[in-house]
């Protein structure tokens, strides 16, 4: 099948805006998803975009939806060392009668002082 | 509230040994789900329970197998250790339709 799609590396100046982008799969998905995962962590949910939105911000965190396409962005603002990690977007999935999660392979977002 | 937790956090196995990672959450979430991360290959869902006494296989399931006796308990058991099984193990939960809360992953090598 389809596979959520993500650049695998990025790397960005502390200061600078970075852009972490998502193509996935399913044009009726309901919600979408950005998860971080911060070096020998698990996942934890960044944010989330609901399907009925263009756009969501949330302090430094800005989440484009662009659904004719079926891409995702995740624009941080002013990048600080802290958020040098890897970045997932997921998209939800019916599989055998049951909800899940699709996970892209995650972009590895690398901060440089 | 915990979250989610899991034991060990390491571990090291000789080929053919076995051993049962533990993934507990206190949330009360009726999903429950199992998955690999290796580098390149993003994360690939092993086995998954949408309910106690459940259990199904998602993309990778050959070599382990699970259990959910309890709702708040899923295992995963590998019966007979590879090397290609080296990799970290991360549970999940949900809620039927909503975002997954994760663990701090299992880190397992087999030599």
């Amino acid at each position: 099948g389809e596979d959520v799609e993500q650049s695998l590396f990025l790397s960005v100046r502390e200061g600078d805006s970075s852009v972490i982008n998502c193509t996935y799969t399913d044009s009726s998905s309901t919600y979408l998803y950005w998860y971080k995962q911060e070096p020998g962590a698990g996942l934890q949910l960044l944010t989330y975009i609901f399907s009925n939105m263009d756009m969501k911000q949330d302090q430094r965190l800005t989440v484009l939806l662009n659904k004719k396409d079926k891409h995702l962005s995740l624009r941080i603002a002013d990048t600080q060392t802290g958020d040098s990690a890897i970045y997932f977007c997921a998209e939800p999935a019916w599989e055998a009668g049951s909800y899940q999660l699709t996970f892209g392979k995650g972009t590895k977002l690398s901060v440089i002082p | 509230n915990a979250g989610v937790t899991q034991t060990p956090k390491f571990r090291v196995l000789k080929t053919g040994q076995s051993m049962t990672l533990l993934c507990a959450q206190d949330m009360n979430h009726e999903y429950m789900y199992w998955y690999r991360q290796d580098p390149g290959m993003g994360l690939r869902l092993i086995h998954y329970s949408v309910g106690e006494g459940t259990t199904a296989k998602g993309e990778v399931p050959d070599g382990y197998n699970v259990s959910r006796l309890k709702k708040q308990n899923f295992l995963l058991g590998l019966e007979s250790a590879a090397p290609s099984q080296t990799s970290v193990y991360f549970c999940a939960s949900s809620p039927p339709r909503g975002e997954q809360y994760f663990g701090p992953g299992t880190r397992l090598t087999v030599t």
